[in-house]
């Protein structure tokens, strides 16, 4: 089974604290991909990866960046966290095979409450 | 701009109360709509992956239908473990790897 591991489940922060969020995908796959959830809004996309070291801004790529060092591992960075901030977090990952790069699998989320 | 729209918001069905969930969408060009399950403190479980006009996919008592501007998923004969939000989203055959969700429907099945 693929398995999508987050490292943190619950965060607090302080307003202007450096935040990592990271994960770790143990399938090969090619994409992964940043989403944040909120009530009423749905998942929007913060950024995604399709190769090690390549990142593409999402919907919403104010205020966060990303890392890709190594295929398994993407990381979302806030430089300066903002209570507009507070919410859940969930990575992604996905093959590039044709017609299946919208299957997606997640991790459990994260839920960062910035104070 | 790609939009999904989902109705609706919350369905409160009894045990075998039979009822179908509507995802509207508007995007330039199909490549993909997708439908996912998410239990309260998770992230979402893929369901089904639907491509073309009249095409249908199903599993166990869940059945999604696609036309080409709505996707219905029908849950037939619900039970309390069916309880779940329910998330559809479109890819469009522009936008590479980039999914777009819509809200989320909140079904609750009680016994």
């Amino acid at each position: 089974d693929v398995k999508v591991t987050q490292s943190s489940r619950y965060l607090v922060k302080r307003t202007g604290e450096k935040v990592f969020l990271e994960c770790v995908q143990d399938m090969d796959h090619e994409n992964m991909f940043w989403y944040r959830q909120d009530p009423g809004l749905g998942l929007r996309l913060i950024y995604f990866s399709y190769d090690v070291k390549m990142k593409e801004k999402g919907d919403i790529p104010e205020g966060y960046s990303v890392s890709r060092e190594k295929k398994e591992r993407f990381s979302l960075i806030l430089e300066s966290a903002s209570t507009n901030q507070t919410s859940m977090y969930l990575c992604a990952s996905s093959l590039t095979s044709g017609r299946v790069t919208g299957e997606l699998f997640f991790g459990e989320g994260s839920r960062l409450t910035v104070l | 701009e790609d939009q999904v729209t989902q109705s609706p918001e919350a369905l409160r069905l009894q045990e075998g109360e039979s009822s179908s969930l509507n995802c509207s969408y508007t995007v330039s060009g199909l490549r993909g709509l997708f439908w996912y399950r998410q239990d309260p403190g998770k992230g979402p479980e893929f369901l089904f992956t639907l491509y073309s006009a009249g095409e249908e996919k199903e599993k166990e008592r869940l059945k999604a239908t696609l036309t080409k501007k709505e996707s219905f998923l029908h849950i037939t004969a619900p039970k309390p473990e069916d309880s779940a939000t329910y998330l559809c989203a479109v890819q469009a055959l522009d936008s590479w790897g980039k999914l777009q969700f819509g809200a989320g429907t909140q079904v609750v099945v009680t016994p």
